[in-house]
């Protein structure tokens, strides 16, 4: 069964840092592309990084430069290196597995239930 | 980026109605749309992929259809544990954007 389980969320003052997991089980998070989404108070969803399975990545502008995402192929775990945070980041954050069909291209399949950041002094 | 249109916003209705959602993208995406339900505190669920392809284990109740630039979400008789937040998103080219979304609250 596939799942995965966010953690590490919590209050950041602004220009602070956190960093994010995301345990896998049931697929392996390498073989796999991989998203982070977020969702801010009252708003929509919002891509906001993609960890390709090659290992290249995708950078939301209003992140580029300030968040990181990476794997760890022996625990099968995602991360997301979030520095210089700003009160606008204050969102729930979601992993997810992207999936493929030729229908569709690669799309979000399985998501975890998120983890809430908030950015506030 | 594609902007993605949903209607309405929210909507009341009734167990046992029939719910359509609407979702139109700003440029032709193809069927490169994909449906979510997402509940309070839970994981987003994938109901529909590709405009119209059931995602395993997914009730038959639920529907899509459409392509280009207009698409549709059909729950054909709503039951209790029907009642959500629906996004559509479009897959064509990333970043994937999502709708804004229809919450779907009982009359």
């Amino acid at each position: 069964e596939v799942q995965l389980v966010e953690s590490g969320g919590g209050l950041v003052q602004p220009g602070g840092s956190l960093r994010l997991s995301c345990a896998a089980s049931g697929f392996t998070v390498s073989g796999n592309y991989m998203s982070w989404v977020r969702q801010a108070p009252g708003k929509g969803l919002e891509c906001v990084s993609i960890l390709y399975s090659a290992g290249t990545t995708y950078y939301a502008d209003f992140v580029k430069g300030r968040f990181a995402v990476s794997r760890d192929n022996s625990k099968n775990m995602l991360y997301l290196q979030m520095n210089s945070l700003r009160a606008e980041d204050t969102a729930v954050y979601y992993c997810a597995r992207e999936s493929y069909h030729h229908s569709s291209g690669y799309y979000p399949d399985y998501w975890g239930q998120g983890t809430l950041v908030t950015v506030s002094s | 980026d594609i902007q993605m249109t949903q209607s309405p916003s929210s909507l009341s209705a009734s167990v046992g109605d029939r719910v359509t959602i609407t979702c139109r993208a700003s440029q032709s995406i193809s069927s490169s749309l994909n449906w979510y339900q997402h509940k309070l505190g839970k994981a987003p669920k994938l109901l529909i992929y590709g405009a119209s392809s059931l995602q395993n284990g997914v009730p038959s109740r639920f529907s899509g259809s459409g392509s280009g630039t207009h698409f549709t979400l059909t729950i054909s008789s709503l039951q209790p544990e029907d009642f959500a937040t629906y996004y559509c998103q479009q897959s064509y080219n990333t970043p994937g954007t999502f709708g804004h979304g229809t919450k779907v609250e009982i009359k």
